[in-house]
């Protein structure tokens, strides 16, 4: 089992919408969660962290988080052309001990369709 | 601010060849330092990292290795590449053991043919 899936997409929405990327994560000791956007043959950059069930807004973009379920989203308001990437979901695992390095999840590539 | 360099960006080296690609981080000291491999389509697969000089530990058996011969210089070598080794290798960095958020540098492209 992968600790950390996606659903691989391709996840296709219209200008304006909202779209919704998803993670779930195997370790239930992982105790932070991250979105990365990946441009296409570009390297990865941090969009947001969560580390707290619930919440948490930073401009367009919100993340959950639900350590219950051991479930991760992303959501994208007003999406724009300029949102389309693959966005990959990491997490620190427990095991990863003094090191704190992510695991990722394969990525959902998103298109927003003008 | 902090900065992440690596180079090259780009190399296409033939089967058998060795491999240098280095990493290096400013405006930070005793960073945690790693090593991911991207496959085409694929994610994030890390292959190394270290939390301080001479101290490296590996994720994945293969012909790879890894050196930190200061503080905040990184180096992926190979002796001898397998056409499997191809792909995007990115360098990343986090402030020491405290700091949670990782960040990566711009990537190299590695092609073996």
């Amino acid at each position: 089992q992968k600790e950390v899936e996606q659903n691989s997409g391709p996840l296709s929405v219209p200008e304006g919408a909202i779209a919704s990327l998803n993670c779930t994560y195997s370790d239930r000791g992982s105790q932070s969660f991250f979105w990365y956007r990946q441009y296409s043959g570009k390297s990865p950059e941090l969009i947001m962290f969560i580390y707290s069930n619930g919440d948490k807004e930073d401009g367009r973009f919100t993340a959950q988080l639900n350590k219950a379920s051991q479930y991760v989203s992303l959501l994208i308001r007003d999406s724009q052309p300029s949102d389309s990437a693959t966005y990959l979901c990491a997490a620190i695992p427990i095991s990863s001990g003094s090191a704190r390095q992510l695991t990722f999840g394969s990525g959902t590539q998103l298109t927003v369709l003008p | 601010s902090q900065t992440i360099h690596q180079w090259p960006a780009t190399l296409v080296q033939p089967v058998g060849s060795p491999l240098s690609l280095e990493c290096t981080v400013e405006g930070t000291s005793n960073p945690n330092l790693y090593w991911y491999r991207q496959a085409a389509g694929r994610g994030l697969q890390l292959l190394f990292y270290s939390v301080g000089i001479g101290q490296i530990s590996s994720e994945v058996p293969q012909n790879l290795s890894a050196s930190r011969p200061q503080d905040r210089q990184f180096i992926l070598s190979s002796k001898k590449l397998l056409l499997s080794d191809s792909g995007f290798y990115l360098c990343a960095w986090r402030a020491g053991s405290s700091g949670n958020t990782i960040y990566f540098g711009e990537g190299s492209w590695l092609t073996v043919v």
